[in-house]
């Protein structure tokens, strides 16, 4: 079974612009989570859709957004970039529906504000 | 705030069992300790989860003392693929009904060969 893939793997903006990262979840995962990852706050969760719904969300401004289509691929969009935001934002998948949080992590997309 | 508490570091020699402390003081009845590890410059790999019970799988034992408050992971023959930092999180409810998965630094955890 493929795994969790994230596009694009590496990205290099500019301050003020916009991006956009796609993830394709397992086959059959309908929950997918986002995450950011850098050297100095660690991971941190952004947010969670499940049926094309959010379910969860942390504690980022309104920058960050997010969604998912009826197939579970999900799309981030982080709007009006700031050189904070370079980051390794990661995509997580699984099976969603219950108590179980056994994610499934993409290889992430690296994302460099300049 | 992460609800787990980790060493920052750990050494292991090859060969050895590695046990890995986790302390989660405040968590609740229905919440799930789970263990994940990042290999330098990948995403996170699942390893194993548990309740109250003990649990053990072809990665790992999780073992969860009695009143819940603290776990260990134990890695019974570490190799150098090993080298990882590990997670220890809990599922965190929030009064407005959202969960806030919440990953603490975790332990960086270096086999010596």
């Amino acid at each position: 079974k493929a795994g969790v893939t994230q596009t694009p793997r590496y990205l290099i903006k500019t301050r003020g612009q916009q991006v956009t990262l796609s993830c394709s979840p397992i086959s059959g995962h309908r929950s997918v989570s986002w995450y950011q990852q850098t050297p100095g706050q660690g991971l941190q969760f952004l947010f969670e859709y499940f049926s094309e719904t959010q379910r969860n969300k942390g504690n980022f401004p309104g920058r960050f957004s997010g969604r998912q289509f009826s197939n579970s691929r999900s799309e981030m969009n982080v709007s009006t970039l700031e050189l904070g935001d370079s980051a390794l934002y990661l995509c997580a998948s699984s099976l969603g529906g219950g108590d179980y949080y056994e994610q499934y992590f993409g290889p992430g997309t690296r994302l460099t504000v300049t | 705030d992460a609800k787990t508490t980790q060493p920052t570091s750990m050494d292991c020699a090859e060969g050895r069992a590695a046990n890995l402390p986790c302390n989660h003081s405040t968590i609740s009845g229905n919440e799930y300790v789970y263990w994940y590890r990042q290999i330098h410059s990948q995403g996170p790999q699942y390893i194993i989860h548990g309740l109250k019970n003990n649990e053990t799988n072809e990665m790992a034992s999780l073992i969860i003392t009695e009143d819940r408050k603290s776990s260990t992971l134990i890695l019974p023959h570490a190799t150098l693929r090993d080298t990882a930092v590990y997670y220890c999180i809990v599922r965190v409810e929030m009064k407005t009904s959202y969960d806030k998965v919440i990953f603490g630094p975790g332990t960086s955890l270096s086999v010596i060969p």
